[in-house]
């Protein structure tokens, strides 16, 4: 089946600084990818769709100037955690439209964000 | 978006089948009925989909309903590997997948 990948898969920080997470495509090209959070015992949140080479489109209450997202290429795009604090610790979770008749989409194995 | 209803939990022995029910009764003409399970810490992985016909592949088999108002996810035969949170989602083209509480799943050896 396809492969997505994401980088890094956890990471520490302090609060204030900023966070940039990859999410590829590797053996196919996407022309819509999304971003999930998930909180522990919770299910997937979608945050945010993005589309290559245009603005992403942000759920209800994302803040897009605090998770910027960049979608720069068929096979990657980034979500950044700008300003971070300890409430934005969670697993952020990508996935990659494979397109045909369903466009099934295909899950990055996550990256947990700790915020301290 | 059409929601989808199934158990929160369920157990199974090792090695035996699996049967796990979604219902599905707003379904639209348009939707594919998606499979996927998730693992503890981990991202969650495709399992199968379909729209009409029942489905095969090397994971799982997947039942549809004549009227789609339902479908069940067969596990043929469950190992300890199997154990993860299966969500049941439906979708149309690229839109974005709105994800249930799904079931958990544990497998008993």
């Amino acid at each position: 089946g396809a492969v997505v990948s994401q980088h890094p898969s956890r990471v520490i920080c302090k609060s204030g600084t900023s966070v940039k997470i990859e999410c590829r495509s590797l053996d196919f090209q996407a022309t819509t990818m999304f971003w999930y959070r998930q909180f522990p015992k919770k299910s997937l949140m979608l945050m945010a769709t993005s589309n290559e080479g245009s603005k992403a489109t942000y759920e209800q209450g994302v803040e897009k100037d605090k998770f910027l997202i960049n979608h720069a290429s068929l096979t990657l795009s980034t979500l950044t955690v700008t300003s971070a604090h300890p409430e934005d610790s969670s697993f952020y979770i990508c996935s990659a439209s494979q397109p045909g008749v369903a466009d099934t989409q295909y899950f990055g194995p996550g990256t947990r964000l700790t915020v301290l | 978006d059409a929601k989808t209803t199934q158990p929160n939990s369920m157990e199974s022995n090792e090695e035996e089948p699996v049967h796990l029910p979604c219902n599905h009764s707003t379904i639209s003409g348009t939707d594919y009925i998606h499979w996927y399970r998730q693992l503890p810490s981990q991202g969650p992985e495709y399992v199968i989909h379909g729209l009409t016909s029942n489905v095969n592949n090397r994971m799982a088999s997947l039942a549809i309903a004549e009227d789609r108002k339902s479908s069940t996810l067969i596990l043929h035969r469950a190992t300890l590997r199997d154990a993860a949170v299966y969500y049941c989602i439906l979708s149309f083209g690229n839109e974005k997948l709105t994800f249930g509480t799904g079931t958990r799943l544990t497998i008993i050896p």
